[in-house]
C-alpha cells in the first residue's frame, strides 16, 4: 500500500449526519495535515496535527492521530451541503528536507 | 488575505515542446513546491525547493523538469520535452518557516497542462 491512504474512496451521507474518513501511512512522519478539494479545484488546508499530537479541532473538524498504528482520521461534525468535496490526508516525511505524501483521497457527498 | 497565483491557468501544447508553468508564491514564504493531479488521481508530489535549492524531489521529476526562482517573486516549473503523460493539474504551492514544525502550505488554483 501507498503513504497516505484513506478509505473510504467515497462516502454519501445526509446532511446533519457526520462523516468520517482515515487515512494510513507507513513511514515516520513530522505531522499530517487534512485538505480539502472542491472539484477541478486548489487545495485547501484543514488543519494539522503534530506527530506528538493525539488529537485537534477546529470548528466542525476533529482529527486524530495514532502514530502507533500510523493512522489519521478525520471527522466532519453536523455536515452540510457546502462540504462535499474530496478530502486529502499528506504526511510531511521525516527526511533531510520537505516532502509531502498526498493520499488517494475520499470523495465526500453530503446530500441536502 | 494573500494567496498564491499561477499562470496561465490553461496551457495546452504540442509534444516535444517547452513548457513554463509560472507561480507567485506568498511573499514571507521560505519553502515552495510543485504537485501534480492526473484527472481524477491524487496529488503528487513533484519537488520542493528551499534556500535557492531542490530539497527534495520525487522520482516522477527526472531531467526534463526543472525548477527556479529567478527573482525574489516568482518560481517556475519547467518541462523540456513535454509528453502525452505530462498532461496534468499543476499545483504550485508556499509555506512558512518551518522552525515550529509547522507546513501548512497555501496551494495555488492550479494551472491545467494538456499536451497534444
Amino acid at each position: 500500500s501507498q503513504q497516505g491512504e484513506e478509505d473510504p474512496q467515497a462516502l454519501s451521507i445526509q446532511e446533519g449526519e457526520n462523516a468520517t474518513m482515515n487515512c494510513s501511512y507507513k513511514t515516520s512522519i513530522n505531522n499530517l495535515q487534512w485538505y480539502r478539494q472542491n472539484s477541478g479545484r486548489g487545495l485547501v488546508h484543514l488543519i494539522l496535527i503534530r506527530s506528538n499530537e493525539r488529537e485537534k479541532h477546529s470548528g466542525r473538524l476533529r482529527v486524530t492521530l495514532d502514530t502507533s498504528k500510523k493512522s489519521s482520521s478525520l471527522l466532519i461534525t453536523a455536515s452540510r451541503a457546502a462540504d462535499t468535496a474530496s478530502y486529502f490526508c499528506a504526511t510531511d516525511l521525516r527526511t533531510g528536507g520537505f516532502k509531502t505524501i498526498f493520499g488517494a483521497g475520499t470523495r465526500l457527498f453530503v446530500k441536502a | 488575505e494573500p494567496e498564491v497565483t499561477q499562470t496561465p491557468s490553461h496551457q495546452v501544447t504540442q509534444m516535444g515542446q517547452e513548457v513554463i508553468l509560472r507561480c507567485v508564491p506568498i511573499s514571507n514564504h521560505l519553502y515552495f513546491y510543485w504537485y501534480r493531479q492526473i484527472l481524477g488521481q491524487k496529488v503528487e508530489f513533484l519537488v520542493s525547493f528551499y534556500n535557492n535549492e531542490i530539497s527534495e524531489k520525487s522520482e516522477i521529476f527526472d531531467d526534463q523538469f526543472s525548477v527556479e526562482r529567478p527573482d525574489g517573486s516568482n518560481f517556475t516549473l519547467k518541462i523540456r520535452s513535454t509528453k502525452l503523460e505530462d498532461s496534468a493539474m499543476y499545483f504550485c504551492a508556499s509555506s512558512d518557516l518551518r522552525g515550529t514544525g509547522k507546513n501548512e502550505q497555501f496551494f495555488g488554483p492550479g494551472t491545467r497542462l494538456t499536451v497534444l
